[in-house]
Formats: structure tokens, sequence, C-alpha cells
């Protein structure tokens, strides 16, 4: 069974250009949620998906913007980058609630020159 | 709202050393616990988890108890090795807010 799988590995970007980055979750995983890891932040929350609808976003600005399709896939966009974007984006999926357990991605590093 | 709080590194070890890393939690209704460990390089991966109070979870010689009195799930090895260098995460998730939310982690580092 494929794991979780987020493409691509490694992103370079310019300050102030926007960025897509992807999420295949486990196949028949419903759920796929986006975290956000840093040095000084640790591993925050940014949105949860299931089933196409958010039910649950973190505290970030209107920069960062989800969706998921009828696949379970799910992007995270964001927008006008700036340096303080750069980070491990890591991406996780499950079967359905989120206290079950949770499969993580190998992550996209970002960053933001 | 759901807060995790765990012993911050570094911890650094010998090998077969005994390893504790402390977790508490807070949490208004009846969480599940994980720890998961992340490899350098990589994504976090799920080493164990406890869905309910007195429950003990266990795998790779690691075990952690979910003490509900004492709002604690306690990360603990008996004899590390070498390989058991990594991050480790505390986190908890409840049914009403479909996220995990994590402490700081803990860095182990194991010598031989």
């Amino acid at each position: 069974k494929a794991g979780v799988t987020q493409t691509p590995r490694y992103l370079i970007k310019t300050r102030g250009q926007q960025v897509t980055l992807s999420c295949s979750p486990i196949s028949g995983h419903r759920s796929v949620s986006w975290y956000q890891q840093t040095p000084g932040q640790g591993l925050q929350f940014l949105f949860e998906y299931f089933s196409e609808t958010q039910r649950n976003k973190g505290n970030f600005p209107g920069r960062f913007s989800g969706r998921q399709f009828s696949n379970s896939r799910s992007e995270m966009n964001v927008s006008t980058l700036e340096l303080g974007d750069s980070a491990l984006y890591l991406c996780a999926s499950s079967f359905g609630q989120m206290n079950t357990e949770a499969f993580f991605g190998q992550g996209t590093r970002l960053t933001v020159v | 709202g759901n807060s995790v709080t765990q012993m911050e590194g570094p911890v650094t070890l010998s090998e077969e050393a005994f390893l504790t890393i402390n977790c508490t939690y807070t949490a208004t209704g009846y969480p599940s616990l994980f720890w998961y460990v992340q490899y350098p390089g990589e994504g976090l991966q799920l080493l164990l988890k406890a869905t309910k109070a007195d429950d003990k979870g266990s795998n790779k010689g690691f075990e952690a108890t979910y003490r509900k009195e004492t709002t604690s799930f306690h990360l603990e090895k008996g004899s590390v090795q070498v390989s058991d260098s990594a991050v480790y995460f505390c986190a908890l998730s409840d049914r009403s807010d479909y996220k995990l939310s994590f402490g700081a982690g803990t860095t182990v580092t194991v010598r031989a």
C-alpha cells in the first residue's frame, strides 16, 4: 500500500511569488491535513479537509489556502511568499477522524529567497 | 483549547541507557494521545498511540501510558540504541477539532 506522497520534495521561490504544493493520501483515506514545521514555531496546523470540505483551519493568514479534490488528493497554495514562509510543509492522511491513526508524507521543503 | 507540553531537549544518552521523555496535555474532552518520531530529512512516523485512560501504547520497545489523573503520556524505553536518535513529538487529537496538536519536540541523540 503506497504511503502519503508529497510533491515536490524541494522548492525554492522568490519573495512575492506564489507556490502550490500537492499531497496524495493513502488510498481510501478521506481526511487530509496540512502542517507547517519551522525550527522556531514547531509543528503548526494549517487546515484539514474531508470529502472536499474544509473542517478546520489554523491561525494562518489568508495567503495560505487549500483544497481537496474528489479523489481525496489535496493541494495547498501560498500566495505573495514571504521569507518567513520558508518551512517544511507536511501533509497527513487518515481514514476518518484525526483521533485515529494519521500517516505523514515526507514533506515539501520550501525555501523563500 | 488543546495543548501539549513536552520535555525540552536535547537529550544525549549512551547506548543501552534508559530513556524517558515527559509529556503532559491540556484538553477539554477525552483526546487520543500519540507519540510520533521524525528521523533526519523525513516526515513523521507514528510510534505509538493510546485512545483512552489507562491504555498503554507500545512499539519497538517504547511504551507510554495514558494517565488521565495526571494528564500525562510519558514515553519510555528501557535500552536505547544509536538508531533511536531522532526527534520525538507528543501529540493529541480529539473528535471535535479534526487536527493534531503537537508538543515542541525532543531531540534525542544516542552515542555508541
